[in-house]
């Protein structure tokens, strides 16, 4: 079946814009992830989302960064007035459930601010 | 404050030749993954070890956890050059995210 989907694959923008980055999880998954992968800082947590439950976002690196969820589905990433450190690839990921369930990655969208 | 250390960060070996990447964590974990990285693509699941003396094998890899230790380990046996990838342990705790090593790059040269 189809995997988890990001679009889009590559954005790049300039210093002070905002971007919005989509995730389409896999169909069935309830509890949806985005994490940042950048050379400096490796893998880190951003937010995760459990149905309709309030999304966990303690990983969220300032108030720049938001992210919704909307119908248990289609999650946006939003990052406002981007800065140079936020390039870096962001991954989506989507698993059955947050009780220890396999978590499987979409294929990133790779961000690079000018 | 969760950390995940891997050991070695990079890692060339022959076809052929067995080694083993290590995965050190800081406390106590309920799940330990492996995932594999190619260049530009996203993360691949390769296993997910739950309690204590858990072994996976898929192929030339196997992948154990010593949750005492608080170590995983995962062997290449006879490596060849499709292993060449990016290796990331990655430990999950009650809150449901994951905590990811800093990956070992691993290079087979024929």
């Amino acid at each position: 079946g189809a995997g988890v989907s990001q679009s889009p694959s590559n954005k790049v923008t300039e210093k002070g814009k905002d971007v919005e980055l989509r995730c389409d999880p896999i169909s069935g998954h309830t509890a949806l992830y985005w994490y940042r992968q950048s050379l400096g800082q490796g893998l880190e947590f951003l937010i995760y989302f459990q149905g309709n439950s309030a999304p966990d976002k303690s990983g969220l690196p300032s108030d720049r960064f938001s992210a919704e969820r909307t119908g248990g589905s289609v999650s946006t990433l939003t990052i406002q007035r981007t800065q140079q450190e936020d390039s870096a690839v962001y991954l989506c990921a989507s698993s059955l459930a947050t009780l220890m369930e396999t978590q499987y990655f979409g294929p990133g969208t790779r961000l690079l601010v000018l | 404050e969760l950390k995940v250390e891997q050991n070695p960060l990079f890692l060339s070996m022959q076809e052929g030749k067995n080694y083993t990447i290590y995965c050190n964590y800081s406390t106590t974990s309920d799940r330990l993954y492996w995932y594999r990285q190619d260049p530009g693509k996203s993360l691949e699941s390769l296993f997910v070890l739950l309690s204590n003396g858990a072994v996976k094998q898929e192929g030339r890899l196997m992948a154990s956890l010593d949750t005492k230790a608080r170590l995983s380990t995962l062997h290449i046996t006879a490596a060849v050059h499709d292993l060449s990838a990016t290796y990331f342990c990655a430990v999950q705790t009650s809150g449901s995210r994951l905590t990811f090593g800093e990956g070992t790059q691993l290079t087979v040269n024929p």
